[in-house]
């Protein structure tokens, strides 16, 4: 079935690190990707995503690219603040099954002033 | 923000107990989804509906029952809870079916002892 791999964490990280939080997936159709982020005691909300290969999300200084060949979907920072602190998912849809979104386990980033 | 709530944000409750779950949104928004938040495992999805008394089974349905009456409210019930079932449960909504973009509530905590 449709999975989704990340990092475990938690990452620690100092004020103006640079972040990287890796994401592969397995689908077996062709699948959109997204990034959500869930900050302490609140719901998830979308960060970014891209539909196709090749294909780069960003938002809020964060970016990931959608690379097929590789499977992977990896989030990106290249400095974080300490309000970045929270849990992100990554996420997967297939294009042709539009109820189903699987996530994986999620990765806890905390941010040291 | 969407508007998502859900009720109750806290419950503790019985082994063998009924617990219902409650998801109101004020969008208009045809999806609605329930997810369980567990350590490791994401959110996965419990049950979704594409309209008022439209509704099918998600990745760990068993255990849960729905009921959509109306565009507005989405409720999951517990027909006789059991220890396995504590865990954060998230309502979502999406306008369309493959609309990526899921809006997410504040989540309820339960825990059944």
């Amino acid at each position: 079935g449709d999975s989704v791999t990340q990092m475990e964490g938690p990452v620690t990280l100092s004020e103006e690190a640079c972040l990287t939080i890796n994401c592969t997936y397995t689908a077996t159709g062709y699948p959109s990707l997204f990034w959500y982020v869930q900050y302490p005691g609140e719901g998830l909300q979308l960060l970014l995503k891209a539909t196709k290969a090749d294909d780069k999300g960003s938002n809020k200084g964060f970016e990931a690219t959608y690379r097929k060949e590789t499977t992977s979907f990896h989030l990106e920072k290249g400095s974080v603040q300490v309000s970045d602190s929270a849990v992100y998912f990554c996420a997967l849809i297939l294009n042709n099954a539009g109820n189903m979104l699987t996530f994986g386990g999620g990765t806890r980033l905390m941010v040291k002033p | 923000d969407a508007g998502i709530t859900q009720s109750p944000r806290h419950k503790v409750t019985e082994t063998g107990t009924p617990v219902t779950l409650r998801c109101h949104q004020t969008e208009n928004h045809r999806y609605m989804y329930w997810y369980r938040q567990d350590p490791g495992h994401g959110l996965r999805l419990i049950h979704y509906s594409y309209g008022v008394k439209d509704t099918d089974k998600g990745e760990v349905s068993d255990g849960y029952s729905v009921s959509r009456s109306k565009t507005e409210d989405f409720l999951l019930t517990l027909e006789s809870a059991t220890s396995s079932q504590t865990s954060v449960y998230f309502c979502a909504i999406s306008a369309t079916s493959g609309d990526y973009e899921q809006y997410f509530g504040p989540g309820t905590r339960l825990t059944v002892t």
